[in-house]
C-alpha cells in the first residue's frame, strides 16, 4: 500500500547547490504534481504531468525542472538553489476518473531548507 | 486568476461541539472540489470528492455541500473529537488538470 512515495524526507542545501527531490507512485496514475507549501500558505503548483513524456508548467515553475521517462516516477529538479526554495514540497497523483475527475493523492512531503 | 479563501484561518471548539468550515471561490465553472486533512508535518490525506454536478458528500461525520452559483463549498463536522485537531484544506479543479487550494483552516478541538 505504498501510494505516493518522497525521498528525501529532509534536506539541507547551500546557496547554488543542486539536488533532485524523487516521487514514485504505484497506482498506474496518470497525472502527477509537484507543489510547495510555504508556512501558513496553500499550496502552489510547480509543475504536473499528464503522463510518460508530457509535462507543463504550473503557477510557480521558476528555478525547477521535471521529467517523466515512466508512469510511475516523477523528479524534480532545483537548479541552483536559492533562499526562496525553502518550502515543503509534496508530489500527489491521480488516475484520470470519470469525466477526468480522480481523487488526489498525496505524498508525505519533503522538506527543503536552502542557507 | 483563479483564487479559492477559505474562512476562518483558525478555529478553536469544545469536544461535541458541530462546526462548518468554508471555502470560497472566484470562479463557478469547476470541474470538481476537494477537502483534504493536514496533520502536522504530513502529507495531505483526502476526505471527501464532490463532482460539479453533486450538491453534498458524506463519509462518516463529515459532510461536503457545494453551491457553484455562489462560489461557496462547506465541511460539516459532526460531534468534533480531538482527533479531529488539523488544518483542513480545500482545493478546487478548474479544468482538466490543475488544482487551486485555498489556505487551510486550522482547526483545534479542545478535551
Amino acid at each position: 500500500n505504498a501510494g505516493v512515495t518522497q525521498t528525501p524526507k529532509f534536506r539541507i542545501l547551500k546557496i547554488g547547490q543542486s539536488m533532485t527531490l524523487q516521487c514514485a507512485q504505484d497506482m498506474n496514475h496518470n497525472y502527477m504534481y509537484w507543489y510547495r507549501q510555504d508556512p501558513g500558505m496553500g499550496l502552489k503548483l510547480i509543475y504536473y504531468s499528464v503522463g510518460a513524456g508530457i509535462t507543463d508548467k504550473g503557477e510557480v515553475p521558476n528555478g525547477y525542472n521535471v521529467s517523466r521517462s515512466t508512469t510511475e516516477d516523477f523528479p524534480l529538479r532545483l537548479e541552483l538553489a536559492a533562499p526562496s526554495q525553502t518550502s515543503v514540497y509534496f508530489c500527489a497523483s491521480r488516475d484520470r476518473g470519470r469525466l477526468n475527475t480522480g481523487e488526489l493523492f498525496f505524498g508525505e512531503g519533503s522538506r527543503l531548507t536552502v542557507l | 486568476k483563479q483564487e479559492v479563501t477559505q474562512i476562518p484561518a483558525a478555529l478553536s471548539v469544545p469536544e461535541g461541539e458541530n462546526l462548518v468550515l468554508n471555502c470560497s471561490f472566484t470562479d463557478s465553472a469547476i470541474y470538481n472540489l476537494q477537502w483534504f486533512r493536514q496533520d502536522p508535518g504530513k502529507g495531505l490525506t483526502s476526505l471527501l470528492l464532490i463532482q460539479s454536478s453533486q450538491r453534498e458528500q458524506t463519509s462518516g461525520r463529515l459532510n461536503a455541500s457545494l453551491d457553484k452559483s455562489s462560489g461557496r463549498s462547506t465541511l460539516y463536522i459532526a460531534a468534533s473529537q480531538p482527533g479531529d485537531s488539523a488544518t483542513y484544506l480545500c482545493a478546487v479543479v478548474y479544468n482538466f488538470n490543475k488544482f487551486y487550494f485555498g489556505s487551510g483552516t486550522k482547526l483545534n478541538v479542545k478535551p
